[in-house]
C-alpha cells in the first residue's frame, strides 16, 4: 500500500475548521483513502473515505486533490471533543491482505477553547 | 453504526500467567477480525488477522504459540496472550469486518489495557 504523510501537529481553535492535510504521492489508482481517529486510549474510529471524488458525510468533508497525490480531512467546526489523533491511510479495497490497514504516526489534533 | 466491543477493559496479571481478551461484533457478522498492539505514545501495529472458522495470519515477528488467537464464531475472536511477561504490557485493540457491514469497512473495539507485573 502507498505511504501517507501528515504533520506531526496541529492545533485549532473551538468552532473553527480543521484541516488535516495528508500526502499520498505514490497513490495507486486502485487505492482509496481512508480517514480514522484515535481518541486517548480509545479504538479508533472511522471517519470518512474516498477513491477521487470529493465525500462529505455527518462528521467531515475529504478533500481529494485532481491528481490524487494529496487529501484534506475536513472538521467544519472543531469541538473540544475533536481533539484525538487523525490518521490517513491508503488500501486497496480487494480481497485477502488487501484489507489490512496500516497506520502510521498521525496528526495529533489540539483543539483549543 | 457498527458496534465492536471488548472484554476486559482493564486487566493486571502477574509475569507467567496467561490472559484472554474477548472481542465481540455486537450488531453484525464479522467474517473477519484483526487483533493490533499499541505500546505507549506510538501507531497501532497489526498482530494478526483471523477468517471465521480458520486459522489466524500472524504479522511477521508476532509469535503465534505467545498470541493465540480463536474465530470460532461470525461474532466472537478471542486473543490468549500466554505466559505473559512485563513487555507483552500494551494497549490491544481488536477490528471487525464482513457481513452486512460490508467486506472491507474495519469497526474497532474499545480496547483492553494489559498490565503485566
Amino acid at each position: 500500500d502507498a505511504k501517507t504523510t501528515q504533520p506531526p501537529s496541529m492545533d485549532c481553535a473551538e468552532g473553527r475548521a480543521a484541516n488535516l492535510p495528508c500526502n499520498h504521492s505514490t497513490i495507486s489508482g486502485n487505492e482509496y483513502v481512508y480517514w480514522y481517529r484515535q481518541i486517548h486510549s480509545q479504538g479508533p474510529q472511522y471517519i470518512i473515505h474516498g477513491l477521487k471524488n470529493n465525500e462529505t458525510n455527518e462528521m467531515a468533508s475529504l478533500i481529494i486533490t485532481e491528481d490524487r497525490k494529496s487529501s484534506t480531512l475536513i472538521l467544519p467546526h472543531a469541538t473540544l471533543r475533536d481533539t484525538a489523533v487523525y490518521y490517513c491511510i491508503v488500501r486497496k479495497n480487494s480481497g485477502g491482505s488487501n484489507y489490512k490497514l496500516t497506520f502510521g504516526k498521525g496528526t495529533l489534533l489540539t483543539v483549543n477553547p | 453504526g457498527a458496534v465492536v466491543s471488548q472484554h476486559p477493559s482493564r486487566v493486571i496479571c502477574k509475569s507467567g500467567t496467561s490472559v484472554k481478551i474477548e472481542c465481540r461484533s455486537l450488531d453484525f457478522q464479522a467474517t473477519t477480525m484483526f487483533w493490533y498492539r499499541q505500546f505507549p505514545k506510538q501507531s497501532l501495529m497489526l498482530m494478526a488477522t483471523s477468517n471465521e472458522g480458520s486459522k489466524a495470519t500472524y504479522e511477521q515477528g508476532v509469535e503465534k504459540d505467545k498470541f493465540l488467537i480463536n474465530h470460532a464464531s461470525l461474532t466472537l475472536s478471542t486473543l490468549t496472550v500466554t505466559s505473559a511477561h512485563p513487555e507483552d504490557s500494551s494497549f490491544y485493540i481488536c477490528s471487525a469486518s464482513g457481513g452486512n457491514r460490508g467486506t472491507y469497512e474495519q469497526y474497532f473495539g474499545p480496547g483492553t489495557r494489559l498490565t503485566v507485573t
